[in-house]
């Protein structure tokens, strides 16, 4: 079945470390997207990226960092830099062009101490 | 750039009542407008979507929404709520078919016996 996945559902780290939340597609969707979802805040974009090497800024992308090296992967590193790391991250992919109807993985719970 | 407001944080209903959630957006053209709903701990799913036509738009789950130009709005809609709805839904705006998505801080839905 074709989807997208998230993985881990669930993330522990330390404070100061980097930490890489996985996503992935297997629809063949040119964009890819990196929402954060805080209580009260809806969903906000860090990254995105309508093709493969190539990625824009969001609304809150300090202290994070992507990669589109493959069409199917768009991996999202929360850094020491983020002063607020801990929230749950959801990966969203598009087919692009023209079809603008966004799908979305199951989301990663990235929790810092 | 465009903006979504979902004026409302809480909205409860009793089981077998009719529902609205509001939406308004700010922008100048038309855009492509969508309606997701996300149950606790999950990613968000598609009711459905406005690029244009007739401004009644049928979706999934009974859901249904109304595209007002001269209000900016896209209420989301249903005659009868069920316990099965009670879930997060979000108002989401894009301002083209290949631009980015943007979303509402969301309106969390409670459902009465």
């Amino acid at each position: 079945d074709g989807g997208i996945t998230q993985s881990p559902k669930y993330l522990f780290r330390k404070e100061g470390q980097n930490v890489t939340l996985s996503c992935e597609q297997n629809l063949n969707h040119d964009a890819m997207y990196w929402y954060r979802q805080d209580p009260g805040q809806g969903l906000r974009l860090i990254y995105y990226s309508q093709i493969v090497n190539d990625f824009q800024k969001g609304d809150i992308a300090e202290g994070y960092s992507v990669s589109r090296e493959k069409k199917e992967s768009f991996p999202l590193t929360v850094t020491s830099a983020q002063k607020n790391p801990t929230a749950f991250y959801l990966c969203a992919s598009i087919q692009g062009w023209g079809r603008t109807e966004a799908f979305f993985g199951q989301g990663t719970r990235l929790t810092v101490v | 750039a465009q903006s979504v407001t979902q004026p409302d944080i809480h909205i409860t209903v009793s089981e077998g009542a009719s529902l609205e959630l509001r939406c308004n957006y700010s922008y100048g053209a038309t855009p492509y407008l969508f309606w997701y709903v996300q149950s606790p701990g999950q990613g968000l799913q598609l009711l459905l979507k406005y690029f244009s036509g007739d401004t009644l738009v049928q979706g999934i789950k009974g859901f249904e929404a109304e595209f007002k130009r001269s209000q900016s709005s896209f209420n989301l809609r249903k005659p009868s709520v069920h316990w099965s709805d009670a879930a997060e839904y979000f108002c989401a705006v894009a301002a083209n078919r290949d631009d980015k998505i943007i979303f509402g801080k969301g309106t969390r839905l409670h459902i009465l016996p």
